[in-house]
């Protein structure tokens, strides 16, 4: 079955502290993203990697940091997470397909920042 | 730049009565466009995609969606809602970065409400 795997599912955290929220999927897509969900503005791309050790910044990277050393996976990293880093992230599995870019998303992760 | 706008955060239906959500795009091209819905608690599930085939595009759960280009539009329908289709829906479109990569370009959403 085709999947995209968050973890974890729910995280409160204190400001300062490191976390990881990793990101795997089975479908040997090149195409990885990660996406910030807040009220009232959808979902807005932190980053993105268009394959092994490809990466670049999208609309709100600021405070976040990603890897790619292997295909399936893509954790997002937040090195001294923030207040303003509480939000609903998705990790999103994505291919072309008749011109569009079609994605698969993950769960969700809910992180809060105290 | 291209973007995408849904016309209203909130829609309240009853129950068996029509379903529409709006959305217009802008793109100097003819775009990629996409409905998700996210269910609470839930992921992200593609409803339906256009990808200039036809403009009459059905999608799952007897959703569909129409692409005018004279209108920029983009709008969701239904003609009979049920109270499993409460839910947030999201217009995207895919969005040209670089010479071969795209990225996905989400509206605002719109939350739908199905009154019994």
């Amino acid at each position: 079955e085709a999947q995209v795997t968050q973890n974890p599912r729910y995280l409160i955290t204190v400001t300062g502290k490191k976390l990881t929220v990793t990101c795997s999927q089975n479908m040997n897509h090149e195409y990885m993203s990660w996406y910030r969900q807040d009220p009232g503005l959808g979902l807005r791309q932190i980053y993105y990697s268009m394959n092994v050790e490809v990466t670049d910044k999208g609309d709100v990277p600021e405070g976040y940091k990603v890897s790619r050393k292997e295909k399936r996976n893509f954790p997002l990293i937040l090195e001294s997470p923030s207040p303003n880093q509480t939000s609903l992230y998705f990790c999103a599995s994505s291919f072309y397909r008749d011109r569009g870019l079609e994605a698969f998303f993950g769960q969700g992760t809910r992180l809060t920042v105290v | 730049a291209q973007s995408v706008t849904q016309l209203d955060s909130h829609v309240s239906v009853s129950e068996g009565t029509p379903v529409l959500l709006r959305c217009n795009y802008s793109s100097s091209y003819s775009p990629s466009l996409f409905w998700y819905v996210q269910h609470p608690n839930k992921g992200l599930q593609l409803l339906l995609k256009y990808t200039s085939a036809a403009t009459l595009v059905k999608g799952i759960n007897g959703f569909e969606a129409e692409f005018k280009k004279s209108e920029t539009s983009f709008h969701l329908t239904k003609p009979s809602a049920h109270m499993s289709d409460a839910a947030e829906y999201f217009c995207v479109v895919s969005l040209t970065i670089i010479q071969g990569a795209q990225k996905l370009v989400f509206g605002q959403g719109t939350r739908l409400t199905i009154n019994p």
